[in-house]
């Protein structure tokens, strides 16, 4: 069975500009989780899916934040425009129990 | 609202020999779940541990053993026969539905280096 699939791996950006992450969770799992990983610091959730419905935002900073899910399988996470401080490593799960996260993708803005 | 707390940011064991990896957490709730996840320098989550407030039996996977004091809010990881693979970042976790609803909440995270 593979596991949740993240793309890109790495994305090193200009401040200001947008970027984009995929996320692919493992098949059958319905719920989905966005999670930033500052340096030095564990995870925080950002969004919760299930299914196509974002049950949980209230971390997701909105202003420059963007999520979709749009079919309740694979998952966008954007940026625009990025800052600075949004350098950190993006993780996607698809079952906190049975501990199924990503790779993740790590960010660095310049 | 729920903590979680770490207070080892660094933790160092002798290849073989026993470590073990501190966490208390604050919460209101009677049934909950806690975990320890690792994560090494690949970055990938890897769930170690998992253990159910109710069940009073500590959980035990191979060489990973939990210590649970429910009453004292402590959770903490036992490493016995340290290999060099164990190396990595260790996070205390806790969660409300055991992961499949809810929203993990984790610690800071304990650095662990394995000498050989």
């Amino acid at each position: 069975e593979a596991g949740v699939v993240q793309s890109p791996r790495y994305k090193i950006i200009e401040k200001k500009q947008p970027v984009a992450f995929w996320c692919n969770p493992i098949s059958g799992h319905n719920t989905l989780y966005w999670y930033l990983q500052n340096l030095g610091q564990g995870p925080e959730l950002l969004i919760r899916y299930e299914n196509e419905e974002a049950v949980d935002d209230s971390q997701l900073p909105k202003d420059r934040f963007s999520a979709e899910r749009l079919k309740g399988v694979d998952s966008t996470l954007k940026i625009q425009p990025a800052e600075l401080g949004d350098s950190a490593v993006y993780l996607c799960a698809s079952s906190l129990s049975e501990g199924s996260f990503g790779p993740g993708t790590r960010l660095l803005v310049l | 609202a729920q903590t979680v707390t770490q207070s080892q940011p660094e933790m160092s064991v002798q290849e073989a020999e026993t470590v073990t990896l501190s966490c208390t957490y604050d919460t209101s709730e009677s049934d909950y779940y806690l975990f320890w996840y690792k994560q090494p320098p690949s970055r990938q989550m890897i769930l170690v541990i998992r253990q159910e407030a109710y069940k009073q039996q500590n959980a035990t996977e191979n060489r990973f053993s939990v210590n649970f004091q429910k009453a004292a809010k402590s959770f903490s990881l036992k490493i016995s026969d340290s290999q060099l693979g164990d190396a990595a970042m260790y996070f205390c976790a806790y969660d409300d539905y055991g992961g499949s609803q809810g929203n993990l909440i984790f610690g800071k995270g304990t650095k662990l280096s394995v000498k050989p």
